[in-house]
């Protein structure tokens, strides 16, 4: 079966400080991954999406940036965090099928606190 | 507008009573549609899917769309206090991107 990990589980950060949060896929190969912030109360907002090893599309122009140094491996990052970063992070992946979606499946999640 | 419109409730039920959750969407391109639930600090979980109008029955759980209106449900029999959790439509186009609702906190009490 598939597993997605997440870590860490919870940071807390300077304003200004550099981030890295990392996902990690289990049990699939070459799959879709994705990076979603979700802010208290609010749904869910995608911020980056990969179909491939170095294939990465951003949704949301901001400070941060993502990408994927392996198959089963997305990275989210950022050079200096602010304020607004704060947030539930959350790393998903999804199966590729031909000419339609298919479900994604969430990991643990980041919560991220900046200070 | 946005695109998937969702109640955040929060909706307070009592034990064994039937839990109903809505969303309304615009885009008559979305094709897929899915109940994720979301438990305190923890990752969405995929509850439902299904792709058709009509209803789709899941123990408890019955998903059901109308594409003609662009409304979606889940309904939630017999209703838990384990089903305590925030709720997440999400839709999706025939691309992949999925759409979520904002959530509805659904609280159960004994």
């Amino acid at each position: 079966s598939q597993t997605i990990h997440q870590w860490p589980a919870t940071l807390v950060q300077p304003v200004g400080s550099p981030l890295s949060l990392e996902c990690t896929v289990e049990g699939t190969s070459n799959p879709n991954l994705y990076w979603y912030r979700q802010a208290a109360g609010r749904g869910l907002q995608l911020l980056f999406y990969s179909v491939g090893i170095g294939q990465i599309s951003s949704e949301v122009p901001q400070n941060l940036s993502a990408s994927r140094p392996q198959d089963r491996q997305f990275i989210l990052s950022s050079k200096k965090l602010l304020l607004s970063d704060s947030g539930f992070y959350l790393c998903a992946w999804s199966q590729k099928s031909s000419g339609r979606t298919d479900t994604q499946y969430f990991g643990p999640g980041t919560r991220l606190t900046v200070l | 507008q946005k695109e998937v419109e969702q109640d955040p409730g929060p909706l307070s039920v009592p034990e064994g009573a039937i839990v109903s959750l809505n969303c309304t969407y615009s885009n008559s391109a979305f094709q897929y549609f899915m109940w994720y639930r979301q438990y305190s600090r923890k990752g969405p979980e995929l509850l439902m899917y299904t792709y058709s109008s009509g209803n789709k029955e899941d123990g408890r759980f019955t998903a059901q769309v109308d594409k003609s209106s662009k409304y979606i449900s889940l309904f939630i029999r017999d209703s838990q206090p384990s089903d305590s959790a925030t709720y997440l439509c999400a839709i999706s186009d025939s691309w992949g991107k999925l759409q979520f609702g904002a959530g509805t906190q659904v609280v159960v009490t004994p």
